[in-house]
């Protein structure tokens, strides 16, 4: 274990479910950060909190709508995804939003909507 | 356009052989970082060499830097097969979040 932690591992839903990716961390960091990755894509920034602000939003539809109620917990909510929308979830956490350490990665979230 | 680019897309070597990837960036940096994917897994930071540095090691990993050419490269001595996996270099540029670039598949044939 990285000391992020994503849950769950798998998940498959429908078109017009709802559904909660989360992740937890324990490292004291300051940041955290959502990331798209699809199959021979490079990996998609979606959003970045900090001291549990958001302070950046990649773009990214309103189907998806994160949450970070502290600086420990950070969550993806997702609502009448597409099947593009298939893919794996990464949450990350670092020190610093800069980046400058480096980031934790979680094992990530595979999603796939049918 | 990508921040980082890594080179080769893909590479096959044999077990036992070295492993080399590179990196290009196009901007001042911080540091640079390489990170490993294990197949549908999560990053897992490896090294981190600063700007002001222009080689580093970590067990059997060697990291060079040569701010002036904007590149970096990862060897990997006397590979195994549990080094298989995808290899992303990341630039720190400052006061910014790092960026990955599309990552290098290495696979270690047995």
């Amino acid at each position: 274990e990285t000391g992020v932690t994503q849950t769950p591992r798998h998940l498959v839903m429908g078109m017009t479910n709802k559904k909660s990716l989360k992740c937890e961390q324990h490292l004291g960091h300051n940041a955290m950060y959502w990331y798209k990755q699809s199959a021979k894509k490079p990996l998609e920034l979606m959003f970045v909190y900090s001291l549990e602000e958001r302070v950046e939003n990649n773009s990214v539809p309103s189907r998806f709508s994160p949450e970070c109620p502290n600086s420990s917990h950070l969550f993806l909510h997702l609502h009448t995804l597409q099947p593009e929308d298939s893919a794996l979830y990464l949450c990350a956490s670092s020190q610093l939003r800069t980046g400058y350490y480096g980031y934790t990665f979680g094992s990530g979230t595979r999603l796939t909507v049918v | 356009s990508q921040q980082g680019e890594e080179d080769p897309q893909a590479l096959s070597i044999q077990e036992g052989e070295n492993a080399t990837m590179n990196c290009s960036y196009k901007t001042s940096i911080n540091n640079l970082q390489w990170y490993r994917q294990n197949s549908g897994r999560g990053l897992v930071h490896l090294i981190l060499i600063r700007s002001n540095e222009r080689e580093k090691h970590s067990g059997r990993l060697r990291v060079t830097l040569d701010t002036s050419k904007k590149s970096s490269s990862l060897l990997i001595t006397a590979s195994r097969a549990a080094d298989t996996a995808s290899y992303f270099c990341a630039t720190a540029v400052r006061d910014d979040k790092i960026i990955f670039g599309k990552g290098t598949r290495l696979h270690i044939l047995p």
